[in-house]
This record gives structure tokens, sequence and C-alpha cells, in this order.
């Protein structure tokens, strides 16, 4: 079955960079986008931006560009999400999706989230 | 960006009766080339990721309980739970996925009166 598996809590200091890993399994890495959604605490979800894990093509969020960055490794079948110059406002839990293919690119399997904090 | 309001907030609901959730978009998520819409609905339990319900504004996600319906084309949407049960107090999002930035609703809260 399809699995998303991300990498554990972070405490960050502002100013600073948190990179979040997502492990994935149970299908082929390549054939899926994986999108970055973001939920601060006690509120709604937003989009970050995607991937395209065969070509590492990216497309991100007007409001993360300049701070974002996607990338993949092929040979694990893992996406990054990294994050620089980080704020308070940043802090929230972090999911990867998969973008599947028959559903109208709906988001039809999640990681269990990352909470990422950050505080000085 | 395409935006996507809810409502209402919240709601509280007996044990059986229906729940209805409204979604509107600021522009179309129809795609003319295959008529359908690019719209989708997800419920979030606390502690949880998001779990995708229904996709093209009504088509349903494998094992999700036919209580869950959609409907809507265009720029209005609707979910609605036929006869609420215990296990569907949650949050519920809806979906563009026509175009990016993907954006989701503000989320509408579901409690049993």
């Amino acid at each position: 079955q399809v699995q998303l598996v991300q990498s554990g809590a972070e405490v960050k200091k502002p100013g600073a960079s948190v990179k979040v890993s997502c492990k994935a399994s149970g299908y082929t890495f390549t054939n899926y986008n994986l999108h970055w959604v973001r939920q601060a605490p006690g509120q709604g979800l937003e989009c970050m931006g995607i991937i395209n894990p065969s070509g590492g093509t990216t497309n991100y969020a007007q409001k993360f560009q300049g701070r974002l960055t996607m990338t993949r490794d092929t040979s694990t079948s893992t996406v990054y999400m990294e994050l620089s110059s980080l704020r308070s406002e940043d802090t929230a839990v972090y999911y990867c999706a998969r973008e599947g293919g028959e559903n109208g690119g709906t988001l039809d399997s999640w990681g269990q989230g990352t909470l990422v904090t950050v505080s000085s | 960006d395409i935006v996507m309001t809810q409502s209402p907030d919240s709601l509280a609901v007996s044990l059986g009766e229906r729940a209805t959730i409204n979604c509107k978009s600021s522009q179309s998520v129809l795609y003319s080339s295959n008529n359908k819409n690019y719209l989708a609905w997800y419920q979030q339990k606390p502690g949880q990721p998001p779990k995708l319900l229904l996709y093209w504004a009504s088509t349903r996600e494998s094992g999700v309980p036919d209580r869950f319906s959609g409907s809507g084309s265009g720029t209005d949407f609707t979910l609605t739970i036929s006869s609420l049960q215990a296990e569907d107090v949650a949050v519920y999002y809806c979906h563009q996925c026509y175009t990016t930035p993907r954006t989701f609703g503000q989320g509408t809260k579901v409690e049993i009166k």
C-alpha cells in the first residue's frame, strides 16, 4: 500500500533553516507528483508547492518563493522540503502528500506530518 | 489565486441528522475539455492528516461510506453527510485542484449537537 513516512519533529531558532524528508513506498515514485502542505496550530491547510519526482521540476507558491526548496532522491524514493529564514509564523505541521493520477490530481495519500517549531 | 470560501465555519448536528457544508470558489474549477470539476473534499480528525473523501466534486474515494456525497459545478459546491455518525466529527475542507497554487477552504468544523 502507498506510504509516505516523514522525518521527526524539529525545533529551530528564528533565521535558521529546516529540512524535512518524506520517504515514499508502495508505488512507482517517479510516476506521481508530491505536494507539501502546512498547517499552523489551530489553522487551516496551506499549499506550499509541488515537485515532480521524475524530472525534479518544482512549482512553489508565490508566498514561499526565495525561501523554499524542494528536492528529491530517486535512489531512495525520498523528497525533501527545505524552508529557510524561519520565523515564528512558520511554526506548523508540514505534510507531504501524493497527487493521484486518476482522481483529478487530488491528494490521495498523506504523510503523518512533521511538527516544526520556530522559537528563540 | 483561487479563493475557496466555506460556510458555515462550524455546525452542530444531531446524530442521524443531515449535515451540509458549502464551498464557493472565486472562479470556476470546471475544466471544459472533460466537463469535470477539479474540486475535492477532505476530512481531518484531530492529530491526523487530512483524508480524501470525494474528488471531481462528487466521486467518492474508495472505502468512503455512501452517507458522504458531493454536488455542484463551476463555482458552487456542497458536501452532504446524510446521517451523521459519531465518527464523522471532524473538520472538513474543500480543495481546488484546477490550477496552481492549489488552495483550500478555511475548513468547517462538524460537531454533535
